[in-house]
């Protein structure tokens, strides 16, 4: 079956700063990817996602890159502020098996 | 957020008890999960269904079962509970075309095995 490697388990970026967050999938059928942020206690939540066919995706300070030939995305957080500190997870869907098989997480803190 | 509904939301069960908790939904939707979150692993399919009665497991699926009698309910069962199955249980949805579109979460089940 897939499964979804994820690097770093925890990332701490002074505000202001870039972050970035890497995953790596092994199921080539694989064609979706998202991402999500969960705040403690909360639940996990959609912040951006791509599909095979595009290699990268923005939404205004959040961007995600998909190299389908090496089987790894990335998140990148520009301009981090506070309220960017949460776990994120990244997802690798495959169609034939109706899964999403997520990542172990990355815990972000951005400090002032 | 998606129309999803967790019941209970906390509960504290002894070993050896069996214990159901309860996904809701009012999308429509035909895919249902059930994920369970732990520290280091992230979250991990244990059941999802495709349908009315359709169902298989995910890749923790032991000592859980499910039932899908209707669309908007989807029922997770630990049959008999043990301390390994503490955790927090999310109910997931997918999107109106089906599987590979957009998963909303509910807001989770905290279960807690004495």
């Amino acid at each position: 079956g897939e499964n979804v490697e994820q690097h770093p388990s925890t990332l701490s970026v002074q505000e202001g700063d870039s972050a970035v967050i890497k995953c790596t999938y092994s199921d080539s059928a694989s064609n979706y990817f998202p991402w999500y942020k969960q705040e403690l206690g909360k639940r996990p939540q959609l912040i951006i996602d791509i599909r095979s066919n595009v290699g990268e995706k923005k939404d205004q300070r959040i961007a995600v890159t998909l190299n389908k030939t090496a089987k790894h995305f990335s998140l990148h957080i520009t301009e981090t502020q506070p309220e960017d500190s949460a776990v994120y997870f990244c997802a690798a869907y495959t169609g034939t098996a109706s899964k999403l098989t997520f990542g172990t997480g990355t815990r972000l803190q951005v400090t002032l | 957020d998606a129309g999803i509904t967790q019941s209970p939301r906390h509960k504290v069960t002894e070993t050896g008890t069996p214990v159901t908790l309860r996904c809701h939904q009012t999308e429509n939707h035909r895919y249902m999960y059930w994920y369970r979150q732990d520290p280091g692993h992230g979250l991990r399919l244990i059941h999802y269904s495709y349908g009315v009665k359709d169902t298989d497991k995910g890749e923790v699926s032991d000592g859980y079962s499910v039932s899908r009698s209707k669309t908007e309910d989807f029922l997770l069962t630990l049959e008999s509970a043990t301390s390994s199955q503490t955790s927090v249980y999310f109910c997931a949805i997918s999107g109106p075309q089906g599987a590979g579109n957009t998963i909303y979460f509910g807001e989770g089940s905290w279960l807690t095995v004495v």
